[in-house]
């Protein structure tokens, strides 16, 4: 079936420092992909998307680009604030089923 | 606009007690309702999806059922919880034939 793979966390960055959480997917179809943001005992936001292949997603300096020829999309911010400290979630939504597959999410703490 | 509700936003229960977690969704009609379950330092794991009232899917089996009495109420429950059944629970909805889904602030489960 449909499988999303994160880098493992914690993560932890100085404030300004560049961010990459690398995310790859395995999917039968055409999949959308998403990245949401979990901030501490919240429900999870929806940060950006990309629906097909070479589209760019970002929202809030953060951007992630659907690659097709390596099943990725890496979320990357050039400069992370103390804000940014939240656990992120890679995901896929197969058209058919609409359903949502979830990476088993990075956890991230940035210093100031 | 539409909202998404989820209550009690935490819960401590006993082991063998029964469960009634309840989702509702504002401002929109026909959607797609989810719910999902997060254990402590791990991803989503989907539990249950429905597409219409009384249809329900489930992704994994174990000893939590979900019910779907009306458009846009959702149920999780269950007759008698266990230890393992402990865990962050969201509620989520999506708009049918689009991509990503909202969620609820979630409800965390405790069952000593």
């Amino acid at each position: 079936g449909d499988s999303v793979t994160q880098m493992e966390g914690p993560v932890t960055l100085s404030e300004e420092a560049f961010l990459t959480i690398n995310c790859t997917y395995t999917a039968t179809g055409y999949p959308s992909l998403f990245w949401y943001v979990q901030y501490p005992g919240e429900g999870l936001q929806l940060l950006l998307k990309a629906t097909k292949a070479d589209d760019k997603g970002s929202n809030k300096g953060f951007e992630a680009t659907y690659r097709k020829e390596t099943t990725s999309f890496h979320l990357e911010k050039g400069s992370v604030q103390v804000s940014d400290s939240a656990v992120y979630f890679c995901a896929l939504s197969d058209r058919g089923a609409q359903k949502l597959v979830f990476g088993q999410g990075t956890r991230l703490t940035i210093n100031p | 606009s539409q909202t998404i509700h989820q209550w009690p936003a935490t819960l401590v229960q006993p082991v063998g007690s029964p469960l009634s977690l309840e989702c509702t969704v504002e401002g929109t009609s026909n959607p797609n309702l989810y719910w999902y379950r997060q254990a402590a330092g791990r991803g989503l794991q989907l539990l249950f999806y429905s597409v219409g009232i009384g249809q329900i899917s489930s992704e994994v089996p174990q000893n939590l059922s979900a019910s779907r009495p009306q458009d846009r109420q959702f149920i999780l429950s269950s007759k008698k919880l266990l230890l393992s059944d402990s865990g962050f629970y969201l509620c989520a909805w999506s708009v049918k034939g689009a991509l990503g889904a909202f969620f609820g602030q979630g409800t965390r489960l405790t069952v000593v």
